[in-house]
């Protein structure tokens, strides 16, 4: 079964309107990091935002929020005031347990959603 | 502080060659990885490291073996490459606290004919 799934390969937005991506996961751990990484088009994965499956308040970063619903399994970004440079694969990883020596802190990416933003 | 590096960026190979990939990491992290990414796909995780002489198996790693002799080296090996093992290959590390996110390294563009 797919642990970390993102149903939306291709979005379009309008240039300043906010847009979210979807990502729902799935694990029976109580301890898990939730991730997103942006992949523009000269293929380097930049780290955008992390939630804690214990964080009672969802993150932020500038522009970036998660919409963080642990009862649901979802993990939705709002990228608020969209700029052409968002234009880019957005990726969302699930890391399951603790940090520690026998999960070695790994990663499990969903596929992906093509973001296009137009002027 | 140059972050992560990989070395080449870019390789054509035939069926059947060999070839080592370098990934370097200068931030004293402790965990190491490596991933493949296939077109219009997310990353696997073929093989891993948690300290400098261990490693274990990703997702995908037949195909694949790496070594970690020195903390900050991860090398991710092709005995024989194949066509499917045409991708491109990330590296990424980590400190290795709880809310650590993992520093990617820029690719590796592999194709093999």
């Amino acid at each position: 079964a797919q642990k970390i799934t993102q149903t939306q390969p291709g979005m379009f937005v309008q240039e300043k309107e906010a847009v979210t991506l979807d990502c729902t996961y799935d694990t029976s751990d109580q301890s898990y990091g939730l991730f997103w990484y942006k992949q523009p088009s000269s293929g380097e994965m930049i780290f955008l935002i992390y939630q804690g499956s214990y964080d009672e308040q969802n993150a932020t970063e500038g522009r970036y929020s998660l919409n963080f619903q642990k009862a649901r399994k979802s993990a939705n970004l709002v990228i608020s005031a969209s700029q052409l440079g968002d234009s880019a694969m957005y990726f969302c990883a699930m890391r399951e347990g603790w940090v520690e020596v026998t999960s070695g802190s790994r990663l499990t990416f969903g596929e992906g959603t093509q973001l296009t933003v137009n002027p | 502080n140059a972050g992560v590096t990989q070395t080449p960026k870019f390789r054509v190979l035939k069926t059947g060659q060999s070839m080592t990939l370098l990934c370097a990491q200068d931030m004293n992290h402790e965990y190491m990885y490596w991933y493949r990414q296939d077109p219009g796909m997310g990353l696997r995780l073929i093989h891993y490291s948690v300290g400098e002489g261990t490693t274990a198996k990703g997702e995908v790693p037949d195909g694949y073996n790496v070594s970690r002799l020195k903390k900050q080296n991860f090398l991710l090996g092709l005995e024989s490459a194949a066509p499917s093992q045409t991708s491109v290959y990330f590296c990424a590390s980590i400190r290795g606290t709880s809310t650590d996110t993992q520093y990617f390294g820029p690719g590796t563009r592999l194709t093999v004919l």
